[in-house]
């Protein structure tokens, strides 16, 4: 049962445009969710966390957002870029169990 | 059953006295990695292999050795450890061919 789910396997957006990778969870006691960016034959690098106890978090071009009612989060890049074309993933930690669940990825093209 | 297997999972140690984590993978990929996990930093690289006897540092190498003389086999190794290297550890495989990571289960390290 997966408790981090991207139900997006791949994303098509054009240059300048915004970027929308989203993911839900089925656990309501993960204390922090994560976005990695991974390309290929590298292995992933963080981009940005939020707090259960937050909704908003926004670092540059990257933003997350919290829904906590309806188990969702999504990273939001604005502008995109063609650099930004990776695989994207979203964790969740419980930081009791120390468990860190990595979701399915999304694969992000930004196009000229 | 694809799996990365780490040992110990939960390890108390002291200031100076080596150690070896271990990770193992039945999967046949030819990159393996090593990441920290630290509350607010997010996952952080320290050392990947890319083959058989192909190491390279990430991101914090600093106070980590590791070793690929098999294929299966990438531990890490602490000659001497630090209170400051406290914390959450993941190996993980990646098959170089696709983009799909496979993640150990963690290992959390506490140094006094």
């Amino acid at each position: 049962d997966q408790q981090v789910k991207q139900n997006s396997p791949s994303l098509s957006v054009q240059e300048g445009r915004i970027s929308i990778l989203n993911c839900d969870y089925t656990n309501s006691m993960f204390d922090y969710f994560l976005w990695y960016k991974k390309y290929p034959a590298e292995g992933p690098t963080f981009l940005i966390s939020i707090s259960s106890i937050k909704d908003k978090n926004e670092d540059g071009r990257f933003t997350v957002f919290l829904n906590k009612s309806a188990k969702h989060l999504s990273l939001h890049i604005v502008p995109s870029q063609p650099g930004d074309s990776a695989v994207y993933f979203c964790a969740a930690i419980t930081l009791n169990t120390d468990k860190l669940i990595f979701g399915t990825g999304t694969r992000l093209q930004v196009f000229p | 059953e694809a799996q990365v297997t780490q040992n110990p999972r939960y390890l108390i140690t002291v200031t100076g006295k080596k150690l070896t984590v271990t990770c193992s993978q039945n999967m046949n990929h030819e990159y393996m990695s090593w990441y920290r996990q630290d509350p607010g930093l997010g996952l952080r690289q320290i050392y990947y292999s890319m083959n058989v006897e192909v190491t390279d540092k990430g991101d914090v190498p600093e106070g980590y050795k590791v070793s690929r003389k098999e294929k299966r086999n990438f531990p890490l190794i602490l000659e001497s450890p630090s209170p400051n290297q406290t914390s959450l550890y993941f190996c993980a495989s990646t098959d170089l061919a696709g983009d799909e990571q496979f993640f150990g289960p963690g290992t959390r390290l506490t140094v006094l």
